[in-house]
């Protein structure tokens, strides 16, 4: 079983510029979460999908960050623009069923940005 | 406000000897608590979990975990390190009410680094 698939891995930006990052989930999971982990603090979710609505994106900067996931599978989260402090890896998750407080999350190995 | 506490930034251990991470959570229901491993350049694996039942939790890598309701806390050990175990740790509860549900909060992490 292919595990979630993320790209790019890097990518360096200057502040004001936009970005995209790519996320695949596994197959037939219906949950799909990303995470923005700064250097030295733990994953914090920013957005969460069941489906392709979105259920919680309440950590979310609305004002710059935005994220879809068209037809309930692959999901993009895009930044613009951004900031110094968006420098970050973001990671992407996905759990088979619906937010279930014990279910497995699957993560990515995430794409790591530096802003400029 | 639900909060996960790891109070060690970073641990060095030599191999073959023991381990354990502690970890303190803040939550007002049973908790669903988890550790997950972030190897460089790696998403996050799971370790184990807990969510009701035998306090003492086996998982993979030779890991295990007690769950201590009276103490808040969810520690991670390990009876023989080995080289391989060397990264990051994390600790997370699971979010099982509420508009949050499923999400996980996690902990700043705690650097394992081992001792030839």
């Amino acid at each position: 079983e292919a595990g979630v698939a993320q790209s790019p891995r890097y990518k360096i930006i200057e502040k004001r510029q936009s970005v995209a990052f790519w996320c695949n989930p596994i197959s037939g999971h219906a949950t799909l979460y990303w995470y923005q982990q700064i250097l030295g603090q733990g994953p914090k979710l920013l957005i969460q999908f069941q489906n392709n609505g979105v259920v919680d994106d309440s950590q979310l900067p609305k004002d710059r960050f935005s994220a879809e996931r068209l037809k309930g599978v692959d999901s993009t989260l895009k930044i613009q623009p951004a900031k110094l402090e968006d420098s970050a890896v973001y990671l992407c998750a996905s759990s088979s069923r619906v937010r279930l407080a014990g279910e497995t999350q699957y993560f990515g190995p995430g794409t790591r940005l530096l802003v400029l | 406000a639900q909060s996960v506490t790891q109070p060690d930034i970073h641990i060095t251990v030599s191999e073959g000897a023991s381990l354990e991470l502690r970890c303190n959570y803040s939550y007002g229901a049973t908790p669903y608590l988890f550790w997950y491993v972030q190897s460089p350049g790696q998403g996050l694996q799971l370790l184990l979990k807990y969510f009701s039942g035998d306090t003492l939790v086996q998982g993979i890598k030779g890991f295990e975990a007690e769950f201590k309701r009276s103490q808040s806390s969810f520690n991670l050990r390990k009876p023989s390190v080995h080289w391989s175990d060397a990264a990051e740790y994390f600790c997370a509860v699971g979010m099982n009410y509420g508009g949050s549900q499923g999400n996980l909060i996690f902990g700043k992490g705690t650097k394992l680094s081992v001792k030839p």
